[in-house]
């Protein structure tokens, strides 16, 4: 069965610093795998998306991801968080890119002045 | 592109009354159906699904049921409320051409 598994619950990091969330997951095959970002009481907005090819995604505001199958890792980064990013985001891993998706628990950021 | 109406944005109902969320979706036609319900600090956990009209796949044991009357509808309902059952509930859809679409969603208090 697909699992993910997202370790830090809570991130604090300063404006302009450089930001890594870790997402790692479970699958039998190759996983298409996404990155979302919620902000308090909204719905989900997409950031990016990998199902195949180059393993460093680029998505929306500046963020990216780097696909690794050796370490089943999906990490989300970012060179210099702004404090509009302050929000919870998500990882996700799915059979394809549009059936049912299995979410991690979610890792909470927090922007410091 | 699609786009996905969810109401109400928030509720609030008493233990043991009925519910009924309400989820349409524009722009797609033949859409996969999703509800999911988000507990603090537990994520989002995925409670149905529905690949058509009719077709509903529970994923987990619990006092909710959905139904799929029409194509682009879908509706979470429960006939007597839990405290447990509080928590943000999302609907979402899903097909080959854009992928998954989130809504908005409805924040539910049972009092």
């Amino acid at each position: 069965a697909q699992s993910v598994t997202q370790p830090d619950i809570h991130i604090t990091v300063s404006e302009g610093a450089s930001l890594e969330l870790r997402c790692n997951y479970s699958y039998g095959a190759t996983p298409y795998l996404f990155w979302y970002v919620q902000s308090p009481g909204q719905g989900l907005q997409l950031l990016l998306k990998y199902f195949s090819g180059d393993t460093l995604v680029q998505g929306i505001k500046g963020f990216e991801a780097e696909f690794k199958r050796s370490q089943s890792s999906f990490n989300l980064r970012k060179p210099s968080v702004h404090w509009s990013d302050a929000a919870e985001y998500f990882c996700a891993v799915g059979a394809t890119g549009f059936q049912k998706l299995v979410f991690g628990t979610g890792t909470r950021l927090l922007v410091s002045p | 592109s699609q786009t996905i109406h969810q109401w109400p944005a928030t509720l609030v109902q008493p233990v043991g009354s009925p519910l009924s969320l309400e989820c349409t979706v524009e722009g797609t036609s033949n859409p996969n159906l999703y509800w999911y319900r988000q507990a603090a600090g537990r994520g989002l956990q995925l409670l149905f699904y529905s690949v058509g009209i009719g077709q509903i796949s529970s994923e987990v044991p619990q006092n909710l049921s959905a139904s799929r009357p029409q194509d682009r509808q879908f509706i979470l309902s429960s006939k007597k409320l839990l405290l447990s059952d509080s928590g943000f509930y999302l609907c979402a859809c899903s097909d080959s051409n854009y992928g998954y679409t989130f809504g908005s969603g409805t924040r539910l208090t049972v009092v």
